[in-house]
C-alpha cells in the first residue's frame, strides 16, 4: 500500500514553454501533498505544501506564479512550471501524507526529471 | 533551529561492514525521525523511523539509535551489501503535524558498499 505515482517520469521541453507534472496517491487519500526539487548530489528542497481544496503554501524564495500548484482532489496534485528556463532543469519529487493516520509519514513518488533546453 | 545536520557526506565500506550515519537536530519539538534511502533517478523510500520515547529500533538489517539528551540519532546498516549502495537522508518533523507541517531533511550521505 501507500503508493504514489508521478507523470511524466521524464520530460524535455523548450525554454519558454510550460510543463505540468502530476502526482497521484494510488491507494490512499492525501489531504496534504508536498513538492520538492532536488539538484544533483543535493538534498531535497521543499518548494510548497499542497492542501486539497485550498491554496498551496510556498517556501521562501519559491515563485508561486512560476510554480503553479493545484490540489483538486484527495488523490491528485499538479505542479506546473510556467515559462520554463534552463535553470529550472531539475528532479521534481512529490510526496503525499495520508489523511487517515494523522501522522507526518510521507510517501514519495518516483520523481520527474525535467530538462529545459 | 530548523536544521538537521548529517554526517558523513560520503562513506565507503566493504561488504559485510557496518556503516554508521549520524544526524543531529536542534528543535526540541521534533518527535518523528525517519530515514530515507534513495537510488539514482528514483524518489526516496522510507526505511525506518523512530520516536523519541525509544532509544533504539530495528527493522531487518537497519537500526536507528536515538539519544534524546544529545539530540542525535544515527542509522546503522548491519551486514551491508553492494545493493545497499545509495544515498541516505535523515529527516525530522513533528509526528502529528498540522496541515503545514513538513519534514526537515539532512544533507544526505552517499554510501558505497564494495564487493
Amino acid at each position: 500500500g501507500a503508493v504514489v505515482s508521478q507523470h511524466p517520469s521524464r520530460v524535455i521541453c523548450k525554454s519558454g514553454t510550460s510543463v505540468k507534472i502530476e502526482c497521484r496517491s494510488l491507494d490512499f487519500q492525501a489531504t496534504t501533498m508536498f513538492w520538492y526539487r532536488q539538484f544533483p548530489k543535493q538534498s531535497l528542497m521543499l518548494m510548497a505544501t499542497s492542501n486539497e481544496g485550498s491554496k498551496a503554501t510556498y517556501e521562501q524564495g519559491v515563485e508561486k506564479d512560476k510554480f503553479l500548484i493545484n490540489h483538486a482532489s484527495l488523490t491528485l496534485s499538479t505542479l506546473t512550471v510556467t515559462s520554463a528556463h534552463p535553470e529550472d532543469s531539475s528532479f521534481y519529487i512529490c510526496s503525499a501524507r495520508s489523511s487517515g493516520t494523522g501522522t507526518n509519514e510521507q510517501f514519495f513518488g518516483p520523481g520527474t526529471r525535467l530538462t529545459v533546453l | 533551529q530548523q536544521q538537521v545536520k548529517q554526517s558523513p557526506q560520503s562513506l565507503i565500506v566493504q561488504k559485510g561492514g557496518i556503516p554508521i550515519i549520524n544526524c543531529a537536530y536542534e528543535n526540541t519539538a521534533f518527535d518523528y525521525f525517519p530515514w530515507y534511502q534513495q537510488f539514482p533517478g528514483k524518489g526516496p523510500a522510507l526505511l525506518i523511523a523512530i520516536r523519541p520515547d525509544v532509544s533504539e529500533k530495528k527493522e531487518g538489517r537497519f537500526t536507528i539509535s536515538f539519544n534524546k539528551s544529545a539530540k542525535q540519532f544515527s542509522l546503522h546498516i548491519m551486514d551491508s551489501q553492494p545493493g545497499d549502495s545509495a544515498t541516505y537522508f535523515c529527516a525530522a518533523a513533528n509526528r502529528y503535524g498540522g496541515a503545514t507541517n513538513k519534514l526537515i531533511f539532512g544533507t544526505g550521505t552517499l554510501l558505497a558498499v564494495q564487493p
